[in-house]
């Protein structure tokens, strides 16, 4: 069974840009996570999508937004880059609407401001 | 203080010792505990996953809850150099998907 696929592996942006980030969770897993890791906050959760609805959310600005298709795919949008979001972007999936299954990671996407 | 407190690193120990690792936490609305290991330029990878207290074993891996002193921990028996990794601890309230991280502790098990 294949694992979380994220695409690219690498991205470098400038300053003011926007990009999308992209999720393809394990197949017949519906809830996708994603998270934000940096070397001083460590791993901080972003939102949550499930049935292509926003189900949580943490605590980070509007310029951070996602969606999911139909297929579970998702995406992840972040708008006006800051030196500051640079970081290794996860998402992970999990099977079920309920919460006690645990997350599976992919191998996320360095992203890199400049 | 944090939610979740990880022992800080780096860890270095000779193949074949016992690795403890250890986290802390405040909220004892988490339910589910887990440890994830990360090697470099990959994702964490899913070790261990558990509920309720007492100990769960799997190979040379054992996790321990302890829900009355909030305290969970990782024992890694017969190190190997392919143990060497970052270890992540991270818990759930299981009312929501926000997985709360540890910050991670570096572990190199020398040959």
């Amino acid at each position: 069974k294949a694992g979380v696929t994220q695409t690219p592996r690498y991205l470098i942006k400038t300053r003011g840009q926007q990009v999308t980030l992209s999720c393809s969770p394990i197949s017949g897993h519906r809830s996708v996570s994603w998270y934000q890791q940096t070397p001083g906050q460590g791993l901080q959760f972003l939102f949550e999508y499930f049935s292509e609805t926003q189900r949580n959310k943490g605590n980070f600005p509007g310029r951070f937004s996602g969606r999911q298709f139909s297929n579970s795919r998702s995406e992840m949008n972040v708008s006006t880059l800051e030196l500051g979001d640079s970081a290794l972007y996860l998402c992970a999936s999990r099977p079920e609407s309920g919460y006690n299954q645990p997350q599976h990671f992919g191998d996320g996407t360095r992203l890199s401001i400049l | 203080q944090k939610e979740v407190e990880q022992d800080p690193g780096p860890l270095s120990v000779p193949e074949g010792a016992i690795v403890s690792l250890n986290c802390t936490y405040s909220n004892s609305a988490f339910q589910y505990f887990m440890w994830y290991r990360q090697y470099s330029r990959k994702g964490p990878e899913l070790l261990m996953y558990t509920y309720s207290s007492g100990n769960k074993e799997d190979g040379r891996f054992t996790a321990q809850v302890d829900k009355s002193s909030k305290y969970i921990s990782l024992f890694i028996r017969d190190s190997q150099p392919s143990d060497s990794a970052t270890y992540l601890c991270a818990m759930d309230t299981g009312a929501n998907s926000k997985l709360t991280f540890g910050k991670g502790i570096t572990l190199s098990v020398r040959p």
